[in-house]
């Protein structure tokens, strides 16, 4: 049961920002939003966790709604490489994930 | 590479067959999570380990599915009697647990094909 909704695709163009979309409204105070990305033929590789204040790493940004029934990862420059499949996932850290579908991010040159 | 290591990468058998796959985890993670992909689809849980413990198993594992992390290093996953419908990617995963960091790190996968 992935409990979060995420659009099925999304395009941007190279170098230029993307926010991707997720929605959890039923999400528990406990849980965190955590981001994953699966490149074509590989496993999924950790983007990003926040709770409730907006996070910021190497790879990306956490937007978290104060009300933390939605979120948006960010992609500062968008490049060919981060074109994959985008997981947004409700839980605790180290426990099971139930990934949905995911978005599936296509950049173009 | 992110350190997870699974094998076989690629395994075609035949239906009614018996497969075992290995993951060797991260060496210091002591909570390992199998999962299994479909084609189009996101990963589906179906079981995790604190240590040698086997913590919680999905509904989606049959009684054909057995995992073991013995000594709490690596885990193997066995099929039993394969279906035709157990074709997938299975993928392992590892983390630190209650200690964190958080992240689960994920291994290639091994790509079960059933004829």
């Amino acid at each position: 049961d992935a409990k979060t909704t995420q659009p099925n695709s999304m395009e941007s163009n190279e170098e230029e920002p993307v926010h991707l979309p997720c929605n959890h409204s039923t999400i528990s105070g406990t849980d965190y939003i955590h981001w994953y990305r699966q490149l074509p033929s590989q496993g999924p590789e950790y983007v990003i966790h926040g709770l409730t204040s907006n996070v910021n790493n190497r790879m990306a940004s956490l937007a978290i709604a104060e009300d933390r029934k939605s979120s948006t990862l960010i992609l500062h420059r968008a490049t060919l490489r981060d074109a994959a499949v985008y997981y947004c996932i409700r839980g605790l850290p180290f426990n099971k994930f139930y990934f949905g579908s995911g978005t599936k991010l296509n950049v173009k040159p | 590479d992110t350190g997870v290591s699974q094998n076989p990468r690629h395994k075609i058998t035949k239906r009614g067959q018996n497969v075992t796959f290995r993951c060797d985890p991260i060496s210091e993670h002591n909570r390992l999570y199998w999962y299994r992909q479909t084609l189009g689809q996101g990963p589906e849980f179906l079981t995790y380990f604190q240590n040698e413990a086997q913590l919680e198993k999905s509904r989606l594992l049959s009684d054909r599915f057995s995992a073991e992390r013995p000594k709490g290093s690596f885990s193997t996953l066995e099929i039993q009697r394969t279906e035709q419908g157990d074709s997938a990617m299975y993928l392992c995963a590892s983390s630190l647990g209650l200690a964190g960091p958080y992240e689960q790190y994920f291994g290639p996968g091994t790509r079960l094909t059933v004829t």
